[in-house]
């Protein structure tokens, strides 16, 4: 079936990286995404990973994605209070590619 | 350029009650879509219009809910009657081209409607 998990929340000191997880089950991915929410705004799409890669470095985002484990990861490096968000994981598989697939959504506060 | 618009971004009503929600895709853009996130959980895609055809509308929880898009402009998605479990934020995306995000391909996200039924 078509699942994205994330936790719920994480909390990181200013400065340290941040690794958000998200695990899914549909073995058809295309593309997999990570959005941003901010308080008040809609959803932007940080970056995405096509699913034949294992790796995409964007600033300080990476991104990392294990087929075989069917697991996805974001890693803010040196995170700022501007990054406190709801952080979504998401997919699109071949069946369905105009309809994204998201998971519940990862709270990140950052602590001084 | 205008982003995607959502209007209102909250609505208060009691259940029975009708409410018509509705959203501005960013000019040009063909393909529109509308998800739902309830009670914290997941965003749930609802439906996808091209123009104004729905493509997909697999997503649509019951006959309580009716997504419209006269003139392949604006979209209203209009919920009647109203239950509690309905509450939850309303999005509203926009692309180009169908298909993929990225690049070109990228679904443009409204700020949402927060819908509370009491």
């Amino acid at each position: 079936g078509e699942d994205v998990e994330q936790s719920l929340f994480l909390s990181v000191r200013e400065g340290d990286s941040s690794v958000i997880n998200c695990t899914y089950t549909d073995s058809s991915s295309t593309y997999l995404y990570w959005y941003k929410q901010e308080p008040g705004a809609g959803l932007q799409l940080l970056t995405y990973i096509f699913s034949n890669m294992d790796m995409k470095q964007d600033q300080r985002l990476t991104v990392l994605l294990n087929k075989k484990d069917k697991h996805l990861s974001l890693r803010i490096a040196d995170t700022q209070t501007g990054d406190s968000a709801i952080y979504f994981c998401a997919e699109t598989l071949y069946s369905s590619a105009s309809k994204i697939i998201f998971g519940s959504g990862t709270r990140l506060s950052i602590r001084p | 350029e205008a982003g995607v618009t959502q209007f209102p971004s909250h609505s208060v009503i009691e259940k029975g009650q009708t409410v018509t929600l509705r959203c501005d895709p960013i000019s040009g853009h063909d393909n529109l879509y509308w998800y739902r996130r309830v009670m914290g959980k997941e965003i749930k895609f609802l439906l996808h219009f091209v123009k104004e055809s729905k493509q997909d509308e697999s997503g649509m929880p019951n006959n309580r809910f009716l997504a419209e898009r006269t003139g392949g402009t604006y979209s209203t998605l209009k919920v009647q009657p109203a239950e509690l479990e309905d509450s939850g934020v309303y999005f509203c995306a926009s692309s180009q081209i169908p298909g993929l995000a990225g690049g070109s391909n990228e679904q443009f996200f409204g700020p949402g409607t927060r819908l509370t039924v009491l």
